[in-house]
């Protein structure tokens, strides 16, 4: 099973500021690496596909980056509504799993 | 717009069963990969199941092996978990998700607004 480890696990920001928050996996996923935005009390929505391509509809201001085990999302100007949770998650290979989650609070 | 409804949870005691349900509409169903993915209340997700978009490919995490089994229904659209000798563990909040692809190995572009299945004596 590949483990996906996160930094930070939480980290509180002033609007407008940008974040980067790192996904590292435990073997090589290639590009199989996606990223998704959870809110509290909703449903997880994909942000990023493939490690870099940004899903449709999302803020220009989400971007990744990466290959084979180290993976950036970053997240720049950020807005208030950019507060929640994110997670990593690798389809490299079965079983497929996600990262423990970054919690961004924007203050 | 796409929607994916789940439906069947509830309060089970251990060692029971539990068949989840997930209504996918505004799409071809028959076409896409589809998976299971469950959050424990306050942790992260953990992926649980995932289908192949014809239904001949499944494909469990270990902890659920030969107790869950996935399914599916192209002619109503509809995605299934059918849950048996359930755990205290597996208390969670279960989502469907669609894989963006036909493929099993495709992100999930589409979630469920989650069904939640408490274990509990």
């Amino acid at each position: 099973e590949i483990v996906l480890t996160q930094s930070p696990d939480f980290q509180s920001v002033t609007p407008r500021e940008k974040v980067t928050i790192t996904c590292r996996a435990s073997q090589s996923v290639g590009t199989g690496l996606h990223w998704y935005q959870q809110k509290p009390d909703q449903s997880p929505k994909l942000l990023i596909k493939y490690a870099s391509q940004s899903f449709s509809g999302v803020p220009s201001r989400f971007s990744g980056s990466g290959s084979g085990t180290d993976f950036t999302l970053t997240i720049n100007t950020l807005e208030a509504e950019d507060s929640a949770t994110y997670y990593c998650h690798q389809t490299s290979s079965l079983p497929f799993t996600f990262g423990p989650g970054t919690k961004v609070d924007v203050k | 717009q796409v929607q994916l409804v789940e439906s069947g949870g509830g309060v089970v005691q251990p060692g029971r069963s539990l068949r989840l349900s997930c209504a996918v509409s505004g799409l071809t169903f028959g076409n896409f990969g589809m998976d299971w993915v469950r959050q424990a209340p306050g942790k992260g997700l953990e992926w649980v199941a995932v289908i192949s978009y014809d239904g001949s490919n499944k494909n469990y995490v270990d902890s659920v092996k030969g107790r869950f089994t996935i399914s599916r229904d192209n002619s109503k659209s509809t995605l299934y978990l059918q849950m048996n000798s359930l755990r205290t563990e597996d208390t969670a909040v279960y989502y469907c998700a669609k894989s963006s692809t036909s493929g099993n190995y495709a992100p999930f572009d589409i979630w469920g607004q989650g069904t939640m299945v408490i274990v509990s004596s």
